[in-house]
């Protein structure tokens, strides 16, 4: 199994250009998060999925959108890219949501808006 | 105030001591609580949860949770150069939201 697999590895992107970062997990779980880690903040909840077919905003949502492919697939977007979105953003799923169920990561991306 | 607050750090032990991290939450409903390893350029990786007061062993980790203080700390025993990484403390909130810490970085000298 890859666990959760994320696309790209890195990317720059200009102020103002668009793009999507995809992610995807094969050990079926229901609940799928992204975030986003900046130097001394820890990791950021931006939108969270509970189960295929609803997403949720979590603690930074503005300016990114998400979908909720399938059960698989979780991407995020960002409209028109800001310097202040230059990060790692990890990509997490979980069995369910809910307080007993730890988050497995993927492998990141890292982004710089210049 | 931060939800979750962690001392960043560099703790430095040598090895084979025990290295002490700690961590305190600001919300009293939290239920659940993980520790995380994260090497520098890599994403994190669970080590351990904790759901009840008290302490919890597994291997050379020991996480200890007291909610009435509102703290939880990740105990490393025979601590060892490849410990070294940074530690991250995440509490659930609002029954699906994670909060993370900004985590501990721990060196372990040879």
């Amino acid at each position: 199994n890859a666990g959760v697999t994320q696309t790209p590895k890195f990317q720059v992107l200009k102020t103002g250009q668009s793009m999507t970062l995809q992610c995807a997990q094969d050990m079926n779980h229901n609940s799928m998060y992204w975030y986003r880690q900046d130097p001394g903040m820890g990791l950021r909840l931006i939108y969270y999925s509970a189960s295929e077919g609803t997403t949720d905003k979590g603690e930074v949502p503005n300016g990114y959108n998400v979908s909720r492919l399938n059960k698989r697939e979780f991407s995020l977007r960002l409209e028109s890219a800001a310097p202040s979105q230059t990060s790692v953003y990890f990509c997490a799923s979980s069995p369910e949501a809910g307080i007993l169920y730890e988050q497995y990561f993927g492998p990141g991306t890292r982004l710089t808006v210049t | 105030q931060k939800e979750v607050e962690q001392n960043s750090g560099p703790l430095s032990v040598p090895e084979g001591a025990i290295a002490s991290l700690n961590c305190t939450y600001s919300d009293r409903v939290s239920q659940s609580f993980f520790w995380y390893r994260q090497y520098s350029g890599k994403s994190p990786e669970l080590i351990m949860s904790i759901y009840s007061n008290g302490d919890k062993e597994d291997g050379r980790f020991t996480a200890q949770l007291n909610k009435a203080s509102q703290y939880v700390s990740l105990l490393i025993r025979d601590s060892q150069p490849s410990d070294s990484a940074t530690y991250l403390c995440a509490v659930i909130y609002n029954f699906n939201k994670f909060y993370f810490g900004s985590g501990t970085k721990l060196n372990v000298k040879p």
